[in-house]
């Protein structure tokens, strides 16, 4: 069974910095492009950053980029996204999903992060 | 890129049909047939209904149908039933940089 269990969220004041996890497993990780997509509260979903099966492709969303980085260990079955500079509109539920050719067929529950003074 | 439009909510009665469009442009819907769509339930993860325009993954029931015309992509339930209520939102790819682009979402209500 495939299995994605997000961590690291929490709350903090604006410009700190996050980092984020996501532990994959029931599946050959090293296979699959991963992502990250956020939720804000009462809002819809938002994709922030891509990653190839080998980190030789990553994309951010505007809204992140030169702010957040994604990275993966495929040795350690795990995604992750530092996040740095936060700001208060990226107050969100952080989900983590497997790429499967341009769709996102599995995710894991999310992590919450919150950004406020 | 800017999000998709969807329409914010739409219902209908145990039975019926509805259909939920999305709307991008010539850069995004248009331009791939990688428009995929997904339920979300409250407080429960996004779960993939619909992808590449047309294709039900296992297990999703074939009342859920997708299209694609022009850069209008749309989704239709057939035989609503209670458990189809949910928030619906869809996505297509967006090229190598904005990987994906999602629409704002649609409340579905089953009367």
């Amino acid at each position: 069974e495939v299995q994605l269990v997000e961590s690291g969220g929490g709350s903090v004041q604006p410009g700190r910095s996050l980092r984020l996890s996501c532990a994959a497993s029931g599946f050959t990780f090293d296979a699959y492009a991963m992502h990250w997509v956020r939720q804000a509260p009462g809002k819809g979903l938002e994709w922030v950053s891509g990653i190839s099966w080998n980190s030789d492709n990553i994309a951010y969303a505007d809204s992140v980029k030169g702010r957040f980085t994604i990275s993966r260990d495929n040795a350690r079955n795990s995604l992750y996204l530092q996040m740095n500079s936060l700001r208060p509109e990226d107050t969100a539920l952080y989900y983590c999903a497997r790429d499967q050719t341009s769709k996102f067929d599995h995710w894991g529950q999310g992590t919450q992060v919150s950004v406020s003074s | 890129q800017s999000a998709l439009t969807q329409p914010r909510s739409v219902s209908g009665s145990p039975g019926q049909s509805v259909t939920i469009s999305c709307t991008g442009t010539s850069s995004d819907v248009g331009a791939y047939d990688y428009v995929s769509w997904y339920q979300q339930h409250p407080g429960k993860a996004p779960k993939l209904m619909i992808y590449d325009v047309t294709r039900r993954p296992s297990g999703v029931p074939d009342r859920f149908s997708g299209s694609k015309s022009g850069n209008t992509a749309s989704l239709t339930i057939s035989g609503l039933q209670a458990e189809d209520e949910a928030d619906y939102y869809c996505c297509s790819y967006g090229g190598s940089y904005t990987f994906a682009l999602f629409g704002g979402g649609t409340k579905l209500t089953v009367l």
